[in-house]
């Protein structure tokens, strides 16, 4: 079962920051945080993952609270190709080959 | 640098029968993981090969199986199909870092129809 927990659906205006939650209360000391998204009829494509520190690249920046129990991860400047499903994952980096994905977030872009 | 390519892209079998799904790793790739979607959940993990070994399974019944070449391809074998065996079906590769997996690129799918 996925160890995560994520609103089922979200809407973000064009342009603007999107900020996708998830928590994950049950995550353990050596587990990171991957957030995985996937656009329609293609397969999932890796976007940003974290231990404990706050990370950023070109994609998204990922934000974990300082207990580690939940995360953000944010879209700074979102346009129509962003719309997707977001999957937050709780994984052994690098040891947890597979990936366990849950339903993920709708995001929807809207002009 | 191709990504992972899988094929054929759509696929349409009766119940019963067989089927073999295929998959070329990311160049410089030598690990493949298998995944099967149904519409409208997310991805859930068949199996994984390296060194053309199975080294991790999910719950999946023995209908499915696997194989992987020296080239590092990889091809799923569903045996049996049932209705419920039709799904997106995922390749994804992967560079072993030892005897571990590291960040893993997935294909595009094979849509698979059971009638």
């Amino acid at each position: 079962d996925a160890k995560t927990t994520q609103p089922t659906s979200m809407d973000c205006a064009e342009g603007r920051a999107a900020n996708l939650p998830c928590n994950h209360s049950t995550i353990s000391g050596n587990e990171y945080v991957y957030w995985y998204r996937q656009i329609h009829s293609q397969g999932p494509q890796y976007i940003i993952h974290g231990l404990k520190n706050n990370e950023t690249n070109e994609m998204a920046s990922l934000i974990i609270t300082e207990d580690r129990k939940s995360s953000t991860l944010i879209l700074p400047h979102a346009t129509l190709r962003d719309t997707a499903v977001y999957y937050c994952i709780v994984r052994v980096h690098p040891g947890d080959d597979k990936i366990i994905f849950g339903k993920g977030t709708r995001l929807h872009i809207l002009p | 640098d191709a990504g992972v390519t899988q094929s054929p892209t759509h696929l349409i079998k009766t119940r019963g029968q067989q089927v073999t799904l295929r998959c070329s790793p990311k160049s410089g790739h030598d690990t493949v993981s298998w995944y099967q979607q149904a519409l409208g959940q997310g991805p859930q993990f068949i199996f994984q090969y390296y060194e053309e070994e199975e080294r991790q399974r999910g719950n999946f019944p023995d209908r499915f199986s696997g194989h992987q070449f020296p080239n590092y391809s990889s091809e799923l074998n569903v045996n049996a199909l049932l209705l419920g065996d039709s799904a997106l079906y995922l390749c994804a590769s992967s560079l072993a870092w030892g005897q571990l997996a590291y960040e893993q690129y997935f294909g595009p799918g094979t849509r698979l129809t059971v009638t």
